[in-house]
């Protein structure tokens, strides 16, 4: 079973602050998507990392893909209020079901 | 919109009774896949189809779970003799072929009483 271990768990933090959320796993993924996800909702795609060693970047996130392609990180930048959610990682095995980690759950406090 | 839908969004029923939803994924998606999320857990897959056809079906799919795609675009997923146990947010996804990335739908929570 490949699993995906993120932590922390809880984060809580004042407005401006920066943070970073880890994904890690014993086993190779061809691929890792992270979603957020709000209350009573589904997931919503933030990213797809493909590459080992990839960075992609939106607005004030930054998502990295380690080199050997069993972890990912997601670092925010002056994190804000509407940055509050639960942040999943996902890993795609052999390109089919998705393995999710437990989730990130970030509150951002003004 | 043309995302992924699902139907109803939360259902509340008495345990014995029978559920179904449903999932409409994105038109030109031949995968769809069912997950179940229980609170403060990531979704867990439950099962997944390739058109018409269903090909991996998890060990949490009890035979009192069913899921159906008959023509390829949208599926149900039933639930027969509910139990408390089958409280949960049930999230429907799809992708198309070649690549790996799932679009969620906004799920159907349901609660059994």
């Amino acid at each position: 079973t490949q699993l995906l271990e993120q932590s922390p768990q809880f984060l809580s933090i004042q407005e401006g602050e920066n943070l970073t959320v880890y994904c890690n796993s014993s086993s190779v993924f061809s691929s890792l998507q992270w979603y957020r996800q709000e209350p009573g909702e589904g997931p919503v795609l933030l990213v797809t990392v493909v590459t080992g060693g990839e960075v992609k970047k939106l607005k004030r996130l930054t998502f990295q893909f380690g080199d050997a392609r069993k972890d990912s990180s997601l670092h925010i930048t002056a994190a804000q209020p509407g940055d509050t959610g639960l942040y999943l990682c996902a890993g795609a095995p052999g390109a089919q079901k998705l393995v999710f980690g437990q989730g990130t759950r970030l509150t951002i406090n003004p | 919109d043309t995302g992924v839908s699902q139907d109803p969004r939360h259902k509340i029923t008495k345990r014995g009774q029978n559920v179904t939803f449903r999932c409409d994924p994105i038109s030109e998606h031949n995968r769809l896949y069912w997950y179940r999320q229980t609170l403060g857990q990531g979704p867990e897959f439950l099962t997944y189809f390739q058109n018409e056809a269903q090909l991996e079906k998890s060990r949490l799919l009890s035979d009192r779970f069913s899921a159906e795609r008959p023509k390829g675009s949208f599926s149900t997923l039933e639930i027969q003799r509910t139990e408390q146990g089958d409280s949960a947010m049930y999230l429907c996804a799809s992708r198309p072929s070649g690549q790996e990335t799932q679009y969620f739908g906004p799920g159907t929570r349901l609660l059994v009483l």
